[in-house]
Protein backbone atom coordinates (compact mmCIF):
# COMPACT_ATOMS: atom_id res chain seq x y z
CA UNK A 1 0.00 0.00 0.00
CA UNK A 2 1.10 3.40 -1.28
CA UNK A 3 1.75 6.13 1.97
CA UNK A 4 3.24 9.40 2.33
CA UNK A 5 3.51 10.78 5.98
CA UNK A 6 4.30 14.53 6.58
CA UNK A 7 5.84 15.71 9.74
CA UNK A 8 7.56 18.85 10.61
CA UNK A 9 4.80 21.43 11.07
CA UNK A 10 4.48 23.92 13.50
CA UNK A 11 4.02 27.33 15.34
CA UNK A 12 7.13 29.51 13.87
CA UNK A 13 7.31 33.49 14.10
CA UNK A 14 7.57 36.01 10.81
CA UNK A 15 10.14 35.66 8.87
CA UNK A 16 11.90 32.21 10.65
CA UNK A 17 12.24 29.04 8.84
CA UNK A 18 10.61 25.78 9.04
CA UNK A 19 11.29 22.12 7.01
CA UNK A 20 8.83 19.24 6.24
CA UNK A 21 9.23 16.13 5.35
CA UNK A 22 7.40 13.36 3.62
CA UNK A 23 8.40 9.47 4.68
CA UNK A 24 6.99 7.71 1.50
CA UNK A 25 6.27 3.59 1.11
CA UNK A 26 4.93 0.97 -0.81
CA UNK A 27 6.47 2.18 -4.32
CA UNK A 28 9.79 2.92 -5.57
CA UNK A 29 10.10 6.57 -4.88
CA UNK A 30 12.67 7.33 -7.43
CA UNK A 31 10.82 6.28 -10.20
CA UNK A 32 7.63 9.15 -9.52
CA UNK A 33 7.84 12.70 -9.13
CA UNK A 34 6.50 14.05 -6.16
CA UNK A 35 4.81 17.48 -5.09
CA UNK A 36 3.73 19.90 -2.23
CA UNK A 37 -0.01 21.37 -2.06
CA UNK A 38 -1.18 23.69 0.23
CA UNK A 39 -4.59 24.47 1.82
CA UNK A 40 -4.97 27.58 3.73
CA UNK A 41 -7.58 27.39 6.70
CA UNK A 42 -11.08 27.03 5.07
CA UNK A 43 -10.37 27.92 1.74
CA UNK A 44 -9.04 25.68 -1.31
CA UNK A 45 -6.17 24.04 -2.60
CA UNK A 46 -2.76 25.79 -3.44
CA UNK A 47 0.21 23.74 -5.17
CA UNK A 48 3.36 24.82 -4.04
CA UNK A 49 6.69 22.81 -5.21
CA UNK A 50 7.35 19.88 -7.37
CA UNK A 51 10.54 18.13 -8.33
CA UNK A 52 11.27 15.46 -10.44
CA UNK A 53 12.60 11.47 -9.51
CA UNK A 54 15.68 12.22 -10.18
CA UNK A 55 15.62 15.28 -8.10
CA UNK A 56 16.67 17.37 -10.64
CA UNK A 57 14.35 19.05 -11.60
CA UNK A 58 12.29 21.54 -9.58
CA UNK A 59 9.05 23.76 -10.06
CA UNK A 60 7.80 26.45 -7.51
CA UNK A 61 4.69 28.49 -7.45
CA UNK A 62 5.47 31.89 -7.59
CA UNK A 63 4.50 33.14 -4.19
CA UNK A 64 6.66 30.72 -2.80
CA UNK A 65 9.93 30.85 -5.29
CA UNK A 66 13.49 31.98 -3.70
CA UNK A 67 11.85 31.34 -0.38
CA UNK A 68 10.76 27.38 -0.54
CA UNK A 69 13.49 24.88 -1.60
CA UNK A 70 11.86 21.15 -2.43
CA UNK A 71 14.45 18.18 -2.00
CA UNK A 72 14.34 14.54 -1.94
CA UNK A 73 16.30 12.14 -0.34
CA UNK A 74 15.95 8.82 -2.68
CA UNK A 75 17.95 6.92 -0.42
CA UNK A 76 15.64 7.79 2.61
CA UNK A 77 12.66 7.32 0.63
CA UNK A 78 11.86 10.87 1.97
CA UNK A 79 10.91 14.41 0.58
CA UNK A 80 11.48 17.70 1.79
CA UNK A 81 10.02 21.23 1.45
CA UNK A 82 12.75 24.00 3.42
CA UNK A 83 10.56 26.97 4.08
CA UNK A 84 12.24 30.38 4.79
CA UNK A 85 11.13 33.96 5.33
CA UNK A 86 7.69 32.98 6.26
CA UNK A 87 4.81 35.14 5.98
CA UNK A 88 1.76 34.85 7.81
CA UNK A 89 -0.19 33.70 4.78
CA UNK A 90 1.93 30.86 4.53
CA UNK A 91 -0.36 29.14 7.60
CA UNK A 92 -1.79 26.00 6.29
CA UNK A 93 -2.12 22.42 6.09
CA UNK A 94 0.64 20.83 3.71
CA UNK A 95 0.28 18.17 2.04
CA UNK A 96 2.80 15.51 -0.16
CA UNK A 97 1.56 14.05 -3.11
CA UNK A 98 3.14 11.26 -5.49
CA UNK A 99 2.75 12.07 -9.65
CA UNK A 100 1.99 9.97 -11.56
CA UNK A 101 4.77 9.68 -13.84
CA UNK A 102 8.68 10.35 -12.85
CA UNK A 103 9.01 13.88 -14.61
CA UNK A 104 6.80 16.53 -13.54
CA UNK A 105 6.22 18.41 -17.41
CA UNK A 106 4.71 15.64 -19.26
CA UNK A 107 0.71 15.07 -20.26
CA UNK A 108 -1.48 12.82 -17.86
CA UNK A 109 0.10 13.43 -14.32
CA UNK A 110 -1.81 14.03 -11.52
CA UNK A 111 -1.22 14.01 -7.60
CA UNK A 112 -2.38 10.18 -6.61
CA UNK A 113 -2.20 9.53 -3.41
CA UNK A 114 -1.78 12.46 -0.90
CA UNK A 115 -0.74 12.16 2.67
CA UNK A 116 -2.52 13.64 5.47
CA UNK A 117 -1.31 16.94 5.89
CA UNK A 118 1.01 18.85 8.83
CA UNK A 119 0.13 21.81 9.91
CA UNK A 120 2.00 25.24 9.49
CA UNK A 121 1.17 28.33 11.38
CA UNK A 122 2.73 31.32 10.89
CA UNK A 123 2.02 34.01 13.92
CA UNK A 124 3.74 36.21 16.22
CA UNK B 1 -2.64 30.52 -17.39
CA UNK B 2 -6.47 29.43 -16.64
CA UNK B 3 -8.61 29.87 -14.38
CA UNK B 4 -10.97 26.98 -12.97
CA UNK B 5 -14.54 28.39 -11.16
CA UNK B 6 -16.31 25.94 -9.16
CA UNK B 7 -19.91 26.52 -7.51
CA UNK B 8 -18.79 26.90 -3.49
CA UNK B 9 -21.25 24.40 -2.37
CA UNK B 10 -24.14 21.83 -3.86
CA UNK B 11 -26.54 19.50 -2.39
CA UNK B 12 -28.57 16.30 -2.82
CA UNK B 13 -30.60 14.06 -0.94
CA UNK B 14 -29.54 10.80 -0.64
CA UNK B 15 -30.14 7.88 -3.18
CA UNK B 16 -30.38 10.99 -5.34
CA UNK B 17 -28.12 12.55 -8.49
CA UNK B 18 -25.36 15.45 -8.15
CA UNK B 19 -23.60 17.12 -11.23
CA UNK B 20 -21.04 18.79 -9.82
CA UNK B 21 -18.88 21.64 -12.67
CA UNK B 22 -15.61 23.06 -12.88
CA UNK B 23 -15.42 25.90 -15.44
CA UNK B 24 -11.97 26.86 -17.47
CA UNK B 25 -11.49 30.47 -18.41
CA UNK B 26 -11.72 31.55 -22.09
CA UNK B 27 -9.52 30.26 -24.35
CA UNK B 28 -8.29 26.71 -22.19
CA UNK B 29 -11.61 24.82 -23.70
CA UNK B 30 -8.51 21.92 -25.04
CA UNK B 31 -7.47 21.52 -21.10
CA UNK B 32 -8.20 18.50 -19.24
CA UNK B 33 -9.33 18.83 -15.25
CA UNK B 34 -8.24 16.22 -12.63
CA UNK B 35 -11.16 15.95 -9.82
CA UNK B 36 -10.48 15.57 -6.00
CA UNK B 37 -12.64 14.07 -3.18
CA UNK B 38 -11.59 15.22 0.39
CA UNK B 39 -13.88 14.14 3.24
CA UNK B 40 -13.75 16.41 6.36
CA UNK B 41 -10.44 16.08 8.36
CA UNK B 42 -9.06 14.17 5.42
CA UNK B 43 -5.92 14.57 2.27
CA UNK B 44 -7.56 14.95 -0.88
CA UNK B 45 -8.09 11.70 -2.94
CA UNK B 46 -7.72 11.44 -6.64
CA UNK B 47 -11.71 10.60 -8.23
CA UNK B 48 -10.68 10.64 -12.39
CA UNK B 49 -9.30 13.04 -14.79
CA UNK B 50 -11.60 14.20 -17.82
CA UNK B 51 -11.34 16.12 -21.02
CA UNK B 52 -13.44 16.85 -23.61
CA UNK B 53 -13.54 13.32 -24.98
CA UNK B 54 -14.14 12.25 -21.61
CA UNK B 55 -12.74 10.26 -18.73
CA UNK B 56 -8.61 10.06 -18.95
CA UNK B 57 -6.85 7.19 -17.87
CA UNK B 58 -8.64 5.01 -14.67
CA UNK B 59 -10.26 6.15 -12.21
CA UNK B 60 -8.59 6.49 -8.43
CA UNK B 61 -8.21 3.55 -6.17
CA UNK B 62 -11.95 2.80 -4.96
CA UNK B 63 -13.92 5.18 -6.45
CA UNK B 64 -17.21 3.49 -7.49
CA UNK B 65 -18.66 2.96 -10.67
CA UNK B 66 -21.45 5.63 -9.40
CA UNK B 67 -18.74 8.30 -10.27
CA UNK B 68 -18.39 9.68 -13.74
CA UNK B 69 -17.36 12.61 -15.37
CA UNK B 70 -17.60 14.66 -19.17
CA UNK B 71 -16.47 17.29 -20.49
CA UNK B 72 -18.23 19.87 -22.93
CA UNK B 73 -16.39 23.49 -24.06
CA UNK B 74 -15.16 24.97 -21.14
CA UNK B 75 -16.90 23.01 -18.76
CA UNK B 76 -16.05 19.59 -16.97
CA UNK B 77 -18.67 17.90 -14.77
CA UNK B 78 -18.44 15.01 -12.14
CA UNK B 79 -21.30 13.14 -12.04
CA UNK B 80 -23.11 11.29 -8.70
CA UNK B 81 -25.04 8.77 -8.89
CA UNK B 82 -26.90 7.21 -6.20
CA UNK B 83 -25.58 9.39 -4.09
CA UNK B 84 -24.77 7.94 -0.29
CA UNK B 85 -23.38 9.87 3.31
CA UNK B 86 -20.25 9.16 2.56
CA UNK B 87 -20.18 11.11 -0.64
CA UNK B 88 -20.53 14.48 2.04
CA UNK B 89 -17.24 15.62 0.65
CA UNK B 90 -15.52 19.27 -0.89
CA UNK B 91 -14.74 18.24 -4.29
CA UNK B 92 -11.75 20.10 -6.09
CA UNK B 93 -10.81 20.25 -10.00
CA UNK B 94 -6.96 21.11 -11.16
CA UNK B 95 -5.16 21.49 -13.88
CA UNK B 96 -1.58 21.67 -14.65
CA UNK B 97 0.20 24.02 -17.48
CA UNK B 98 2.78 25.53 -19.04
CA UNK B 99 6.27 23.81 -19.39
CA UNK B 100 9.82 24.08 -18.60
CA UNK B 101 10.18 26.87 -15.54
CA UNK B 102 6.28 28.17 -16.07
CA UNK B 103 5.00 25.47 -15.26
CA UNK B 104 2.30 25.00 -12.56
CA UNK B 105 -1.35 23.83 -11.12
CA UNK B 106 -3.85 25.73 -10.75
CA UNK B 107 -6.91 24.57 -8.21
CA UNK B 108 -10.74 26.14 -7.86
CA UNK B 109 -12.19 26.77 -4.88
CA UNK B 110 -13.72 23.96 -4.09
CA UNK B 111 -17.56 23.09 -3.56
CA UNK B 112 -18.92 21.32 -0.57
CA UNK B 113 -21.66 18.95 -1.53
CA UNK B 114 -23.39 18.70 1.31
CA UNK B 115 -25.94 14.95 1.90
CA UNK B 116 -29.59 15.81 2.82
Amino acid sequence: EVQLVESGGGLVQPGGSLRLSCAASGFTFSSYAMSWVRQAPGKGLEWVSAISGSGGSTYYADSVKGRFTISRDNSKNTLYLQMNSLRAEDTAVYYCAKLTMIVVVITDNWFDPWGQGTLVTVSS
Amino acid sequence: QPVLTQPPSASASLGASVTLTCTLSSGYSNYKVDWYQQRPGKGPRFVMRVGTGGIVGSKGDGIPDRFSVLGSGLNRYLTIKNIQEEDESDYHCGADHGSGSNFGVVFGGGTKLTVL
